[in-house]
């Protein structure tokens, strides 16, 4: 079946300090990927998404490339700010999957000043 | 607020009881998942709805769990008999299409907690 492996956390960085988080996914075809952030007591908020291989999605300085052949979708960030402490969620959907969303663990990410 | 909404944000529950959950998806949206969250784990897929109809449950487990999504009112997840292991966080998403391209938008969750 479909899953996701992320790096394992707890991530902790000084402010202005370069992020990667690693993401690799098992799933037959073409799934989309994407990374979803999660706030202290909040709900998930999407972050970026790619649809296809060697697609680059990217916000708020944060980026991912869908690699297809090794399958994986590093999120990356080249400075961390205090406010990027939060927990990120790499996840894939198959368009045979019915829709639903498969998620890695989470990694904790906490950035010190 | 035109995000999805969930309530209640806390749920306490004694064993035995029953838990309801209530899910208004973003305006516009017709889809809606629903997602539990274990202590210090990722969220794991329960059941996929649209309007009066369940698409897919098989993340939900067989007994004592229940989804609607009426043609009027909000979605609704029930859980009867609670038991401690039922403690999580259980999230709503919602979207406007099906399909692997399409994001899902999700609500703060409601916390529920068994004693």
């Amino acid at each position: 079946g479909d899953s996701v492996t992320q790096m394992e956390g707890p991530v902790t960085l000084s402010e202005e300090a370069f992020l990667t988080i690693n993401c690799t996914y098992t799933a037959t075809g073409y799934p989309s990927l994407f990374w979803y952030v999660q706030y202290p007591g909040e709900g998930l908020q999407l972050l970026l998404k790619a649809t296809k291989a060697d697609d680059k999605g990217s916000n708020k300085g944060f980026e991912a490339t869908y690699r297809k052949e090794t399958t994986s979708f590093h999120l990356e960030k080249g400075s961390v700010q205090v406010s990027d402490s939060a927990v990120y969620f790499c996840a894939l959907n198959r368009e045979t999957s019915g829709s639903r969303l498969t998620f890695g663990e989470g990694t904790q990410l906490t950035v010190n000043p | 607020n035109a995000g999805v909404m969930q309530n209640p944000r806390h749920l306490v529950r004694r064993r035995g009881q029953e838990a309801r959950l209530r899910c208004s998806p973003m305006k516009g949206h017709s889809h809606v998942y629903w997602y539990r969250q274990l202590p210090e784990e990722g969220l794991k897929f329960m059941v996929y709805l649209q309007k009066e109809n369940i698409i897919d449950e098989s993340g939900m487990p067989k007994e004592r769990f229940s989804a609607e999504f009426p043609k009027e009112g909000p979605s609704i997840l029930r859980i009867q008999q609670v038991v401690r292991g039922d403690s999580a966080a259980y999230f709503c998403a919602s979207s406007s299409g099906q399909g692997k391209n399409q994001p899902q938008h999700f609500g703060d969750g409601t916390r529920l907690s068994i004693l």
